[in-house]
């Protein structure tokens, strides 16, 4: 099914912090999951994705860990930066089908 | 890389009208186009999907009347809300499933204001 947030969530975080953005999907049929960054105004922005076969990947300066026992996504973010401030979306696939979004959590940087 | 153009950017059309979104695959062929609709401070919603050459899969509560999809060729589906009203008023925005490590294209968005 589809998540849908009434009021995103907010994180905030001074700078230089770690960020944890955590998310919950709602199929486990589900083997593909990207986590998006969106500004106002803009699309979806691609942070970093993970198949169902592992349970975490790095980047730069962001993780994400996967947890299928409990359909649980987290995003990890090293270092925080006023840039970083945004939306970020978890979404999830199976087998190439149209993503399905989170409710999404607006990440605060302050400086 | 992959690219998909969206136009209109932005649109403010009058309540009754309607109004055409095109997106456009620039250096693919898009077989399959989703479309989304994104409410202020909430997610991305799935309304629609459409495949060339056959007829648009929508998701449930979406009006297929008041929301047209075609995608009459591999690089263009277009969305056109008919009859606008001010609750349509929202961020439409479509996605192409890509190519390469990122897996899905989107393209830049068209805020709708139906005033």
């Amino acid at each position: 099914g589809e998540s849908v947030g009434l009021h995103l969530p907010t994180l905030s975080v001074q700078e230089g912090d770690n960020s944890i953005i955590n998310c919950a999907y709602s199929n486990s049929a589900s083997d593909y999951f990207i986590w998006y960054k969106q500004e106002s105004g803009k699309g979806p922005q691609f942070i970093i994705d993970i198949r169902s076969n592992m349970d975490k990947r790095q980047g730069q300066r962001v993780t994400v860990l996967l947890n299928k026992t409990v359909k649980h996504l987290s995003l990890q973010i090293a270092a925080t930066q006023p840039g970083d401030s945004a939306v970020y979306f978890c979404a999830e696939t199976q087998a190439g089908t149209a993503l399905i979004f989170g409710k999404g959590t607006t990440l605060s940087v302050s400086s | 890389g992959a690219v998909v153009s969206q136009h209109p950017s932005r649109v403010i059309c009058k309540s009754g009208t309607s109004v055409k979104i095109e997106c456009r695959s620039l250096d693919f062929q898009a077989t399959t186009m989703f479309w989304y609709r994104q409410f202020p401070k909430q997610s991305l919603m799935l309304m629609a999907t459409s495949n060339e050459g056959s007829k648009a899969t929508y998701e449930q509560g979406v009006e297929k009347d008041k929301f047209l999809i075609n995608h009459a060729s591999l690089t263009l589906s277009t969305l056109t809300v008919t009859s606008a009203h001010p609750e349509d008023s929202s961020f439409y925005i479509c996605s192409a499933p890509g190519r390469g490590a990122y897996g899905y294209t989107f393209g830049s968005g068209t805020r709708l204001t139906v005033v």
